[in-house]
Order: structure tokens, then sequence, then C-alpha cells
């Protein structure tokens, strides 16, 4: 079945970065899209960006162009979401989450199950 | 950015109950919108995209309906499991951008 297994939580301090990674398996890899959506604790969602898996063109929210950096290893079948610049309202759980479509972000068909980064001191 | 409205914030609501969500878009954009439901300490599962159409294996109690700016789901006879936050997320303009989110309670 299809399947987005994430890595595991994280504590980092301020300043620091953090990556979180996300494997598919189930399908083929480059046919979908995957984006990356973030939720601290007790709030909304909150969409980062998002990959074309094929060519690995991205596109990212605004408030997080210059510290997020999203890219993909296709023959690993993975995906990568790096945040720099931690700060204490970037605790949160990260989602990956896949598309329906291959080359553009609509929304999220299949989602991993989380990975917690607590940013504190 | 396109501002997702959801009302109420907080539902509450028996078994059995028939019940809506609404969700108001600060820009107009047709039929671009998807629904969510969460449950504590979970991932998200999509229900509905295109704002009427309903996601495989989701089961038909659930509906979706609107366009423009207003948009609805309808859940028509609450379950036990249906208790959980649900969530409208835009997909017409970059970025996309959610709902705050309705909780629906066991009254």
């Amino acid at each position: 079945q299809v399947q987005l297994l994430q890595s595991g939580a994280e504590v980092k301090k301020p300043g620091a970065s953090v990556n979180v990674s996300c494997e598919a398996s189930g399908y083929t890899f480059i046919n979908y899209g995957l984006h990356w959506v973030r939720q601290a604790p007790g709030q909304s969602l909150e969409w980062m960006g998002w990959i074309n898996t094929d060519n690995g063109k991205t596109k990212y929210s605004q408030k997080f162009q210059g510290r997020v950096t999203i890219t993909r290893d296709a023959s690993a079948r993975k995906s990568y979401m790096a945040l720099s610049s931690l700060r204490s309202e970037d605790t949160a759980v990260y989602y990956c989450a896949r598309d329906f479509s291959p080359g553009f972000y609509y929304y999220m068909e299949v989602w991993g199950e989380g990975t917690t980064v607590i940013v504190s001191s | 950015d396109i501002q997702m409205t959801q009302s109420p914030s907080t539902l509450s609501a028996s078994v059995g109950d028939r019940v809506t969500i609404t969700c108001r878009a600060s820009q107009s954009f047709s039929d671009w919108l998807a629904w969510y439901q969460q449950k504590p300490g979970k991932a998200p599962k999509l229900l509905i995209y295109k704002a009427s159409t309903l996601q495989s294996g989701v089961p038909s109690r659930f509906s979706g309906s609107g366009s423009g700016t207003e948009f609805t789901l309808t859940i028509s006879s609450l379950q036990p499991d249906d208790f959980a936050t649900y969530y409208c997320q835009q997909y017409y303009r970059s970025p996309l951008t959610f709902g705050q989110g309705t909780e629906v309670e066991i009254k």
C-alpha cells in the first residue's frame, strides 16, 4: 500500500538547522509531487512548499523562502526538508504529503505520520 | 494570500445528527477546494477534493458543495468515528492555505 515514512523526532537549539526525510513506498515515486506541511501545537496546518519529484522543481511559501529547502533523491524514493535558523516558533509536527499530480501543487492525497521538531534552548 | 475562514470553530453534536461546516475564502476561485479530517495525534486524511468529489474509500455520509467564496462540508448522519477536527484547504493559488479548523465534539 502507499506509505510515506518519515524520520524520527528532533530536538534542536535556536539558530540550528533541521533535516527531515520522507521515504515513499507502494507507488512510482516520480509520478506524484510531494508537499511539506507543518502544524504547531494546537494550531492549524501550514503549507511550506512542494517538490516535483521527477525534475526536482520546487515551490515555496514566501513565509519560508530563504529558510527552507526541499530536495529529493528519486533513486532512494526520498524527499528531504531542511529548515534553517530555527526559532521556538518552529516547534511543530512536520508532515510530508503526496499530491495527486506530478507536475503541479494541488491537494494532499496521502500523508506521512509526521515528525516532531522541538526547538528549545 | 487567500484567507480561509471556517465556522463554527467548535461544534457540539450527537450521533445521528446532520452536521454542516462552512469555509469562506477571501477571494473567489471556483472549486479548487479540499477537506480533511484529523484526529488527535494523527495525520490529516483527505475527504473531499474539487469541492465536492469524494475521495476513494470515504463514506458517502460525507459530502461537499460550494464554489466561489463559500463552501460547505456536510456529514449527513454523524457517526462515533466522525468526532474529529476538519480543515478546508484552497489550492487555487500559492501559497496553499488552510482554514483554522472546526472541532466536532460529542454533545
